[in-house]
């Protein structure tokens, strides 16, 4: 599975979109980019997932590059409540590896 | 949605206790793990089953059993706890497309 490199914090304003990239450049041609995040002592929740497309559910967007070396999961009006930790992830098979990911702060 | 429950939120033990953890998962699905997460390590897998009674050995099976009687259900077994132990405990249950989690047992081994 490719390795993924994610900033390990960013701000956000509550009400703003937060971007939050994510870099895996050795992806192959069939893995899966996951998003997670971990609210603080909770289990991971499942954001969104993509091959090569685009793709938007109820919670936030994902915009993968054409190369597929990067992509960037957008929430489009960040909450409080989207203060986290988001891991990003490249993987065909069953195990899923969690990195140190992203903590997103969002700020009143 | 899909559901998995995890028996306890927070366990302290004892040195050389025998621990159970407990999950279970409403999907029907037939892939299920085990991980412990704990800081600047991120998560890692100690057994995953991909079937009732058939499990396989993740990164760090050592001092871990598991059992998976019914395809619902599958429970994380430590033989006798350390304290090395202590971690967060999080199993998942795999559908066709993702993992979704557990929220999790913080276990605290004394």
């Amino acid at each position: 599975d490719a390795k993924t490199t994610q900033p390990p914090s960013m701000d956000c304003a509550e009400g703003r979109a937060a971007n939050l990239p994510c870099n895996h450049s050795t992806i192959s041609g069939n893995e899966y980019v996951y998003w997670y995040r971990q609210i603080h002592s909770q289990g991971p929740q499942y954001i969104i997932h993509g091959l090569k497309n685009n793709e938007t559910n109820e919670m936030a967007s994902l915009i993968i590059t054409e190369d597929r070396k990067s992509s960037t999961l957008i929430l489009p009006h960040a909450t409080l409540r989207d203060t986290a930790v988001y891991y990003c992830i490249a993987i065909t098979g069953n195990q899923f590896y969690f990195g140190t990911g992203t903590s997103l702060t969002v700020i009143p | 949605d899909v559901k998995v429950t995890q028996s306890s939120r927070y366990l302290v033990k004892r040195t050389g206790e025998k621990v159970f953890l407990e999950c279970v998962q409403d999907m029907d699905h037939e892939n299920m793990f085990w991980y412990r997460q704990d800081p600047g390590l991120g998560l890692r897998l100690i057994y995953f089953s991909y079937d009732v009674k058939m499990k396989e050995k993740g990164d760090i099976p050592e001092g871990y059993s598991v059992s998976r009687e019914k395809k619902e259900r599958f429970s994380l077994i430590l033989e006798s706890a350390s304290t090395n132990q202590t971690s967060m405990y999080l199993c998942a249950s795999r559908s066709r497309e993702t993992q979704y989690f557990g929220p999790g047992t913080r276990l605290l081994v004394l």
